[in-house]
């Protein structure tokens, strides 16, 4: 069975802090992706990027970056200097070998206060 | 470049009426297609997939059923809806084959009353 965990149901920050959104996943599978998808208030989820369990290599985009740790299978994103269009809900996501679709957590709020 | 488009946006309905939610992807072909639905403050629960026309695929079993009667449209209906059916509800995209990111549509609001 596969299962994300995002721990955080809510956080509050001030515009210009860093926050982490923490993300911790289980699997059986040896081959896995996991995602991160941003949802703003519109609703729509957009996606925000892709990662597979062979590339622990962290990432960085901007103001975004992303921590893979496959020894404690979490998979954080973080927000430098946040701004208040970064108010969304945030959502992990996994997908393992031979599945067909996403197993997404239950998402972590995040307000940007001005 | 690949669009998703759904409709309606907002949907009132009464217990006990049909439903019938429409999701068209243009820009690409042969594409994977999902409905998801997102109860309020909860995260996202896959109801279908579609791998090819008429190739429909159920995860969770209940008064909802999904039609691929074109490669780019999907289709979610209900011949009675229950006040449980309530909920955001998003049709998603993907290329195929394994692990690829989907990309969502703008989701439609139902509410059952």
């Amino acid at each position: 069975a596969q299962k994300v965990t995002q721990a955080q149901t809510e956080i509050s920050v001030v515009e210009k802090e860093d926050v982490t959104l923490d993300c911790v996943y289980e699997t059986r599978d040896t081959t896995y992706y996991l995602f991160w998808y941003k949802q703003p208030p519109s609703g729509e989820l957009v996606f925000l990027i892709r990662r597979n369990s062979f590339d622990e290599q962290n990432e960085i985009s901007g103001r975004y970056s992303w921590n893979f740790q496959k020894s404690t299978s979490s998979f954080n994103f973080t927000i430098t200097a946040s701004q208040v269009v970064d108010s969304a809900v945030y959502f992990c996501a996994l997908i393992g070998t031979g599945r067909r679709a996403l197993t997404f957590g239950s998402g972590t709020r995040l307000q940007v206060q001005p | 470049s690949q669009t998703i488009h759904q409709w309606p946006a907002t949907l009132v309905q009464p217990v006990g009426s049909p439903l019938s939610l429409e999701c068209t992807v243009e820009g690409t072909s042969n594409p994977n297609l999902y409905w998801y639905r997102q109860a309020a403050g909860r995260g996202l629960q896959l109801l279908f997939y579609s791998v090819g026309i008429g190739q429909i695929s159920s995860e969770v079993p209940q008064n909802l059923s999904a039609s691929r009667p074109q490669d780019r449209q999907f289709i979610l209906s209900s011949k009675k809806l229950l006040l449980s059916d309530s909920g955001f509800y998003l049709c998603a995209w993907d290329r195929g084959g394994a692990y690829n990111e989907q990309f969502f549509g703008p989701g439609t609001r139902l509410t059952v009353l």
